[in-house]
């Protein structure tokens, strides 16, 4: 199992930013797929999640309407895009495999992780 | 909106059982999940629902959830236990996962 993410990104304040998690060594459609970042020397916080399996998606309250999730299953790839940046965007994301058949369950797989770095 | 707690940072000795909670309101009608993360590493889960250890997790690793504290127990630790270790639920109420604040596992 694999979950291999894009590279860093710079981006300047206002734009937007696509990460991709490239997956292997299962089936892809059987799963979820959540999206959490981690800001320099803080927690992890959760962004949203997108199930595969069932077609659900769910967000942060605190991402809504600025993340877009989507996956393109002939590529077992996963993205996240987030668009309106500001420097409290600067952090770490990580996407990560969850169950398919619910929320519950626990991450158990992750991608390696993209910096994303906003700056003018 | 649902907090889940944790205290900043535990320290042990090598040897020694170092024990982490997590707390939370009515806690032990949610099922807790359990990360470690080394610096400037991916997380890695070391428990999931409340006390199950995934393939290839040491036996030293364990877990329980009672009441309003959900508990990471680590046995006989070792130098390379020393992580950031995060609790995460799902909450109902809010429809989110969250996680705890992290505990700093310091090995002395």
């Amino acid at each position: 199992v694999q979950l291999v993410q894009s590279g860093a990104e710079v981006k300047k304040p206002g734009a937007a930013v696509k990460v991709s998690c490239k997956t292997s060594g299962y089936t892809f459609t059987s799963y979820a797929y959540h999206w959490v970042r981690q800001a320099p020397g803080q927690r992890l916080e959760w962004m949203g999640w997108i199930n595969v399996y069932n077609g659900k998606i769910k967000f942060s309250q605190k991402f809504q309407g600025r993340v877009t999730l989507t996956t393109d299953t002939s590529a077992n790839t996963a993205y996240m895009e987030l668009s309106s940046l500001s420097s409290e965007d600067t952090a770490v994301y990580f996407c990560a495999r969850g169950p398919g058949l619910t929320i519950f369950g626990a991450a158990d797989y992750w991608g390696q992780g993209t910096l994303v770095t906003v700056a003018s | 909106s649902y907090v889940l707690t944790q205290p900043p940072s535990v320290s042990v000795a090598p040897g020694k059982t170092a024990r982490l909670t997590c707390g939370g309101n009515n806690f032990g009608s949610k099922t807790v999940h359990w990360y470690q993360q080394k610096a400037g590493q991916a997380p890695v889960l070391v428990i999931d629902y409340d006390s199950d250890r995934p393939s290839g997790i040491p036996e030293r690793f364990s877990g329980s959830n009672s009441g309003n504290t959900a508990t990471l127990t680590i046995s006989r630790v070792e130098a390379g236990d020393e992580a950031d270790y995060y609790c995460q639920v799902w909450d109902s109420s809010s429809d989110h996962v969250l996680f705890g604040g992290g505990t700093k596992l310091t090995v002395l």
